[in-house]
């Protein structure tokens, strides 16, 4: 089966710079996304990370750890449009391709 | 990018009836899918609905309950059959494509509430 774990809210300030950390534990591990979802709104594609290490893009960077079974989403800059949900989802082939999700972090951010 | 079309985009439904919800894709996909989130929630995986065969279930979830179709590469229904207020959730399509690297797009969603 899969476990993906994640705070549930985390409130950061405008300006400031949030990390939002995801464990996961998967038997057919493939890759590990980061989503971002708007109140109302599907979720649209943040990140993807196969291998170990850092992607940048822009204000946005994530991390993983398939040793560790970690992740995170750093967020740089926050800004005020930045409130949102966030989903990390992890990549299992058990059995096909398919992608499971975590129940997301609520990000408040405050002025 | 993909463009995914789904609609309702949000229904009234009474207990016992069913719904069917249409996702159409603008080009060719490899994948579909289809999720539901519940108020508050995450997306849970409902099935994979796969071209020209039967839809792949992911536990607690089974074909009675919610058909599939997907008669070509750009569009499939899910049937939510005899509802109950359970059922009362947003369902999702969302489509991989080939060269998306692993991403998925997803439809604006289908809000159902069941009375």
């Amino acid at each position: 089966g899969q476990n993906i774990d994640q705070p549930t809210e985390m409130t950061a300030t405008e300006g400031a710079i949030v990390q939002i950390n995801c464990t996961y534990q998967t038997s057919g591990f493939n890759g590990l996304f980061w989503y971002q979802q708007h109140a109302g709104e599907a979720p649209t594609f943040l990140s993807y990370n196969v291998l170990d290490g850092l992607e940048e893009k822009g204000r946005f960077s994530s991390f993983l750890s398939r040793s560790k079974g970690y992740s995170y989403l750093l967020l740089k800059e926050l800004q005020m449009k930045d409130s949102a949900s966030y989903l990390c989802a992890v990549r299992d082939d058990t059995g096909g391709f398919k992608t499971i999700f975590g129940a997301g972090t609520r990000l408040f951010v405050k002025a | 990018s993909a463009v995914i079309s789904q609609k309702p985009s949000r229904d009234i439904c009474q207990r016992g009836t069913s719904l069917t919800i249409q996702c159409q894709v603008d080009s060719q996909v490899t994948m579909m899918f289809w999720y539901r989130q519940q108020p508050g929630q995450s997306l849970t995986l409902i099935a994979t609905a796969n071209q020209g065969s039967e839809a792949t279930y992911e536990s607690g979830f089974v074909i009675d309950k919610f058909p599939i179709s997907r008669p070509n590469l750009t569009f499939s229904t899910l049937t939510v059959s005899n509802m109950s207020p359970e059922d009362s959730s947003i369902y999702l399509c969302s489509v991989k494509r080939e060269d998306s690297n692993e991403k998925l797009f997803f439809g604006s969603g289908t809000q159902l509430s069941v009375l």
